[in-house]
């Protein structure tokens, strides 16, 4: 997707093991989201970010915490994943903090075993 | 992604036909409103949007409607075509920076 990078696309890693996601986006927008989406249940905010070293909880946020050091990039880390972690996730971006439509990343695909 | 593709309804139209998807809603304080098209294997994309002072808003081939007072939104897709084949959601943004809340979505299926 234009303006916004996750990495990896893949990745399968054993429980208990710590994981980064990485969300890069060259749009140079303030606002940051992390979601999961899983089958049955609608995209779950983990976390979300509105400028450098300014984050915050989302709905779902237990096991994952969140860096964002420089505008453009968002981390996620799984501290110690879980098989519950077994997840698709997506980072989003957007230009303003509410009713504006959200840029979202093709998403990375994590499986823990 | 795929797997979130399993499990959803699913609507076959075929090609040519005008598609409508619907979506329930929620929160009766949300003041804007978005439709999402996700295709196998990426990220959802914004399709249109709409704020709760309008009922009905077009695009480029799609129509959103508004029913405030049933909490029902509705996606319709004119012409439908194999590429429009996904699955699509709507979202909920609730006023006074409350979070955006996501459906869990509607598979289309465009029989060619």
């Amino acid at each position: 997707d234009a303006g916004i990078t996750q990495s990896p696309r893949h990745k399968v890693t054993e429980t208990g093991t710590p994981v980064t996601l990485r969300c890069h986006q060259t749009e140079n927008h303030r606002y940051m989201y992390w979601y999961r989406q899983d089958p049955g249940h609608g995209l779950r905010l983990i976390h979300y970010s509105y400028g450098v070293k300014d984050t915050d909880k989302g709905e779902v946020s237990d096991g994952y915490s969140v860096s964002r050091s420089k505008t453009e990039d968002f981390l996620l880390t799984l501290e110690s994943a879980t098989s519950s972690q077994t997840s698709v996730y997506f980072c989003a971006i957007s230009e303003a903090r509410d009713r504006v439509g959200y840029t979202f990343g093709s998403g990375t695909r994590l499986t823990v075993v | 992604g795929e797997s979130v593709g399993l499990h959803l309804p699913t609507l076959s139209v075929q090609e040519g036909d005008n598609s409508i998807i619907n979506c329930a809603y929620s929160n009766s304080a949300s003041d804007y409103f978005i439709w999402y098209k996700q295709e196998s294997g990426k990220g959802p994309q914004f399709i249109i949007d709409i704020r709760s002072n309008m009922d009905k808003r077009q695009g480029q081939r799609v129509t959103v409607l508004l029913n405030k007072t049933v909490k029902h939104l509705s996606l319709q897709i004119a012409a439908t075509q194999p590429g429009d084949s996904a699955v699509y959601f709507c979202a909920e943004n609730p006023p006074s920076y409350q979070k955006v809340t996501f459906g869990t979505g509607t598979k289309l299926q465009v029989i060619p």
